[in-house]
């Protein structure tokens, strides 16, 4: 069965410092990744995905992610974090029949 | 236009009541789904329609029931919920199933 695990349940991080949020994955076969963000009293949005090809994806508002196939890990990364970007956020598989597996999220809290 | 649209935002209703939460698309995306999140954790699928059929219902009580008019609209009736039912219920669409998902803000439901 396809799952992710986010082994951090808040990351806290200054206002411009780098951010991470980590994730990995445990598949059969290749790996589909999104990461998804949540804003309070808001639906999920879409960030980006992994499908095949480059390792470094990038996605909306200034976030990118490594697809690190040793390690099986998809952390979602931003270089200089803002107030703006404190948010739940969600590691996703696509396992059959096109059903995400989310993650437990990872609660971010950017500090000014 | 980008946007899935959920009414009504907020829902209260008592044990015995009858209502429907509405969601509307127009991206043209075949695919749409009912999630249930309860706060701070990840989404729980409930129904997938693809191409107006259902495609994924995962074992979702009876109480709940899904119906899709047509390619843009999507219903969730709700009769004799419980309290453990209240929850946030996301909309979501697709290009087609398993794609990238487009979320609506969602419904806040509370059942006294």
């Amino acid at each position: 069965a396809q799952s992710v695990a986010q082994p951090e349940d808040q990351v806290n991080v200054a206002e411009g410092n780098p951010l991470t949020v980590k994730c990995t994955y445990s598949v059969s076969g290749n790996p589909y990744l999104f990461w998804y963000v949540q804003y309070p009293n808001r639906g999920l949005q879409f960030l980006l995905k992994y499908i095949t090809g480059d390792n470094l994806v990038k996605g909306s508002y200034g976030f990118e992610a490594e697809f690190n196939k040793s390690q099986t890990s998809f952390h979602l990364k931003k270089p200089s974090a803002l107030v703006s970007d404190s948010a739940l956020y969600f590691c996703a598989v696509r396992g059959s029949w096109g059903k995400l597996q989310f993650g437990a999220g990872t609660q971010v809290v950017v500090t000014p | 236009d980008t946007e899935v649209t959920q009414t009504p935002k907020h829902l209260v209703m008592g044990m015995t009541n009858k209502k429907s939460l509405k969601c509307e698309q127009h991206m043209g995306h075949r695919a749409m789904y009912w999630y249930k999140q309860k706060a701070k954790k990840p989404p729980e699928l409930m129904f997938v329609y693809s191409y107006e059929k259902l495609s994924i219902n995962e074992s979702v009580p009876s109480r709940f029931s899904p119906e899709c008019p047509n390619s843009s609209l999507l219903n969730l009736h709700l009769h004799a919920l419980q309290p453990e039912d209240s929850a946030l219920y996301l909309c979501a669409s697709s290009q087609v199933q398993g794609e990238k998902l487009f979320f609506g803000s969602g419904t806040q439901l509370s059942v006294l």
